[in-house]
């Protein structure tokens, strides 16, 4: 069964560093996000993804992140300089029909 | 006033209990109610969803809404140990005409099914 893969599992970075957040969605689906879960909070979305352009984002979703999909097959979030509170599990999701969204691993950032 | 409120529980229940999960929501125009799996550590894992209101059943599992009430609810028959993980709702918050949508989380409900 096809599903969302994501690398690296875990990615450790100092403050203030850049870090990218790869993707790999499921190949036929049109639709791509970004949510992101700080440690026992709720899953919070971050941003939308279709037809080469961001289709809707949160307040979250500030002038430090952007996303990316420099080819046909990956996505990517990039946080340009990291804070702590940017410590969370980041979800990249896909879909086809935009209620089904299918959910990766996700990637455990971790700030210092 | 919060989006989607889902008790956290814990709930612990026997082995084949049925389990009632349930949410409420404050916007009356959504139209796509959602519920996922969450094992620790792991993404979620979209279990089925429901268009308005009414019944949907897969296998073990039933989704209900009842929008007069935004109440949505999860029942799981025969609870198995497997079933233990955190289980979310989530709701649709449609844009562009209701042609794409993110979804807004409940924070989950943590079970966990006893032998």
């Amino acid at each position: 069964e096809p599903e969302v893969t994501q690398t690296p599992s875990h990615q450790v970075t100092q403050m203030g560093q850049e870090v990218i957040l790869r993707c790999v969605p499921i190949s036929n689906h049109l639709y791509f996000y970004w949510y992101r879960q700080i440690l026992g909070q709720k899953v919070e979305f971050l941003v939308s993804f279709y037809n080469n352009e961001i289709s809707e984002k949160s307040e979250i979703f500030d002038d430090q992140f952007s996303v990316e999909r420099p080819d046909g097959s990956n996505f990517t979030l990039k946080i340009r300089s990291t804070k702590l509170e940017d410590s969370a599990m980041y979800f990249c999701a896909s879909s086809t029909l935009f209620y089904e969204q299918y959910f990766g691993p996700g990637t455990r950032l971790t700030v210092t | 006033q919060k989006e989607v409120e889902q008790d956290p529980g814990p709930l612990s229940v026997p082995e084949g209990a049925i389990v009632s999960l349930n949410c409420t929501y404050s916007n009356s125009a959504f139209q796509y109610f959602m519920w996922y799996r969450q094992y620790s550590r792991k993404g979620p894992e979209l279990l089925m969803y429901t268009y308005s209101s009414g019944n949907k059943e897969d296998g073990r599992f039933t989704a209900q809404v009842d929008k007069s009430s935004k109440y949505i609810s999860l029942f799981i028959r025969d609870s198995q140990p497997s079933d233990s993980a955190t289980y979310l709702c989530a709701i649709l918050s449609e844009n562009y005409g209701g042609s794409q949508g993110n979804l807004i989380f409940g924070k989950g409900t943590k079970l966990s099914v006893k032998p």
